[in-house]
């Protein structure tokens, strides 16, 4: 069974500090990894995916993520934090069976002044 | 254009009592899918449709959920005897059902609480 682990449920940076927001993932197949930004009182907008090819993958708002197979990683970063950044980020994963995506836990990105 | 839509936006309800939700996806978009997310969770998987036929209801929680997509399009989520375990936010999402590479894109939700 797929699984995705979203370490740390809470994430604080100074506004222009390096955001990273780390998921590991579990798969007997091929990933296909998925990073949804949810702000207060929206729906889920997705970020970035890893489908096949560069495993180095640029998303919206400055954010991108990188794929390690070896580590089963695919850890979100952007080299300078916005206050508009703040809001809860979530990690998933593409069931290829069925196409459902299954979610970690989410990380809440609070930046400071 | 419009994006998925989802209403109410807020339901509260009385233990026992039968409620609806409803989803409008994106014009095209052949597959629906509704998660539920508790507080400080992730969304959670509960039906997946491929036109009108459920594809996949391997996530709904007992048969006191039951969903329906008669013409392809709308969607409505149906829970019988609601108790209070079964307050969350349901969300809907659409895609093109071209395969698990697709984008999913997601309506705001309706916040389900059950007194």
């Amino acid at each position: 069974a797929q699984s995705v682990t979203q370490l740390g449920s809470h994430v604080s940076v100074s506004e222009g500090a390096l955001v990273l927001l780390r998921c590991n993932y579990s798969s007997s197949v091929p990933p296909y990894l998925f990073w949804y930004v949810q702000y207060p009182n929206q729906g889920l907008q997705l970020l970035l995916k890893y489908t096949t090819g560069a495993t180095l993958v640029k998303g919206i708002n400055g954010f991108e993520a990188e794929f390690k197979k070896s580590e089963t990683s695919f850890h979100l970063t952007k080299p300078s934090a916005h206050m508009s950044d703040a809001a809860e980020y979530f990690c998933a994963v593409s069931d290829h069976n069925t196409d459902k995506l299954i979610f970690g836990t989410g990380t809440r990105l609070q930046v400071f002044p | 254009g419009a994006g998925v839509s989802q209403t109410p936006s807020n339901k509260v309800t009385e233990k026992g009592k039968y409620v609806e939700l409803r989803c409008d996806p994106i014009s095209g978009h052949t597959a629906l899918y509704w998660y539920r997310q508790s507080l400080g969770q992730g969304p959670e998987f509960l039906i997946y449709f491929q036109g009108t036929g459920a594809a996949d209801d391997s996530g709904l929680p007992n048969d006191r959920f039951f969903a329906v997509r008669p013409e392809g399009s709308v969607s409505t989520l149906k829970i019988q005897r609601t108790e209070r375990g079964d307050s969350a936010v349901y969300l809907c999402a659409s895609s093109f059902g071209q395969g698990d590479t697709d984008t999913q894109y997601f309506g705001p939700g309706t916040r389900l609480t059950v007194l």
